[in-house]
């Protein structure tokens, strides 16, 4: 099936470590993004591509770097895991055009940083 | 900066009854609304949206109604339904922009 797919699913970190959260979309979507999902926030984001080779930084990008090197791929970093990053990371792309038809999400990443 | 507000974090109602979720903005240059809804475990999925030059938009049992004046949009579901339960999300943004601003979310239980 179409859409986006988020690699892990679940993933537990010990403080310090480091990880990559990887989101394809098979889309063909110009724009992907980076949210997380915490208690009481809503949806935050983290950062986003406008296309290949582009990011830039949402309302929370501090300890995350992104990379898009393929237009299908949009990775999400964490260099040092950090119990303030426990969270549910959601992956989302759109097409080009207007933003009133939303997005594509993913089925998330739940990270747990202890 | 919350720039889209849902102030009510949970809502419960009767089986067969409106479901009213409701949601403030403070941005009036934002020029498109939507709504999305969560099940636990899985990602946000489009429901409806509606750009400011409308003031109600339907789709079967959800309706969409939008007050600029008051920066306040509403989504109805009637008659609501079991599978309706859910945690939705309003989103706003402006022409031209490159990213929705969601609210906070409004975990709605449908009671048989």
């Amino acid at each position: 099936n179409a859409g986006v797919t988020q690699t892990p699913k679940f993933r537990v970190l010990k403080t310090g470590q480091s990880m990559t959260l990887l989101c394809a979309q098979d889309m063909n979507h110009e724009y992907m993004y980076w949210y997380r999902q915490d208690p009481g926030m809503g949806l935050r984001l983290i950062h986003y591509s406008v296309g290949e080779g582009t990011t830039a930084k949402g309302e929370v990008p501090d300890g995350y770097n992104v990379s898009r090197l393929k237009k299908q791929n949009f990775l999400l970093g964490l260099e040092s895991a950090a119990p303030s990053q426990t969270s549910v990371y959601f992956c989302a792309s759109r097409r080009d055009g207007i933003l009133g038809y939303g997005y594509t999400f993913g089925s998330g990443t739940r990270l747990t940083v202890v | 900066d919350q720039q889209v507000k849902q102030n009510s974090p949970s809502l419960s109602v009767q089986e067969g009854r409106i479901s009213i979720l409701n949601c403030d903005y403070t941005n009036s240059m934002f020029d498109y609304f939507l709504w999305y809804k969560k099940y636990p475990a899985e990602g946000p999925t489009f429901l409806i949206s509606i750009s400011s030059i409308k003031d109600k938009n339907e789709d079967g049992r959800f309706t969409v109604f939008l007050n600029k004046s008051a920066k306040h949009l509403s989504l109805h579901i009637v008659p609501s339904q079991p599978g309706d339960s859910a945690v939705y999300f309003c989103a706003a943004a402006r022409w031209g922009a490159q990213k929705l601003v969601f609210g906070q979310g409004t975990r709605l239980t449908i009671n048989p």
